[in-house]
């Protein structure tokens, strides 16, 4: 069965500097989604970004960027200049490449960001 | 992008009591989903919601405690039965759409039961 682990349950960074939130995966498919979305305070989930596991090229969406390593399962997600607004919890989220859109998610990690 | 609303925000509820929680979606969607997000925890899926035919269902939900209707595409409701305190959680509806790898989520409903 697939599953998505996150083993940072809280991290902290200040604000301007760079983070890392780490997430590994286990799944026996070649091809497949994964993600990472943010649920700040007020619950709602938002996609923060995605990548396509065919995709070699780490995918990025301004601050936000990825390393995807499939041969190691494993999927970061690097914020740069970090603001105050990007604290929230971090999910990383697996789905498969078909048409029933089902994701797993990892257990979360909190970012804290310090002014 | 769908925009995604769900009724009630939050509620606290009675043991043994019932409460439904509804999702619309301001377009026309092909799949919708309720997960549950328990205290502190991350999110698990609860159901497929399926237009015109029951839900599917996954490992640990049953029909009897979380039924699910979706009359048409943009809306769908999730009943919590007989409630008791581990039921206490967020509950949120997402949605799909066609061939878009997104899914996109409503705020939650926040319930507690006492």
């Amino acid at each position: 069965a697939q599953t998505v682990t996150q083993s940072q349950p809280e991290m902290s960074v200040q604000e301007a500097e760079t983070v890392t939130l780490s997430c590994t995966y286990d799944t026996s498919e070649s091809d497949y989604y994964l993600f990472w979305y943010k649920q700040p305070p007020s619950r709602q989930m938002i996609l923060v970004i995605r990548q396509e596991a065919y995709k070699q090229q780490n995918a990025t969406e301004n601050r936000f960027s990825v390393n995807f390593q499939k041969a190691a399962k494993s999927f970061s997600l690097k914020i740069s200049d970090s603001q105050l607004g990007d604290a929230a919890m971090y999910f990383c989220a697996y789905r498969w490449m078909d048409s029933s859109y089902k994701l797993i998610f990892g257990s979360g990690t909190r970012l804290l960001v310090r002014p | 992008s769908a925009v995604i609303s769900q009724k009630p925000s939050r509620d606290i509820c009675q043991r043994g009591t019932s409460l439904t929680i509804q999702c619309q979606v301001d377009s026309q969607v092909t799949m919708m989903f309720w997960y549950r997000q328990q205290p502190g925890q991350s999110l698990t899926l609860i159901a497929t919601a399926n237009q015109g035919s029951e839900a599917t269902y996954e490992s640990g939900f049953v029909i009897d405690k979380f039924p699910i209707s979706r009359p048409n595409l943009t809306f769908s409701t999730l009943t919590v039965s007989n409630m008791s305190p581990e039921d206490s959680s967020i509950y949120l509806c997402s949605v799909g759409q066609g061939n878009s790898y997104e899914q996109y989520f409503g705020p939650g409903t926040r319930l507690t039961v006492t």
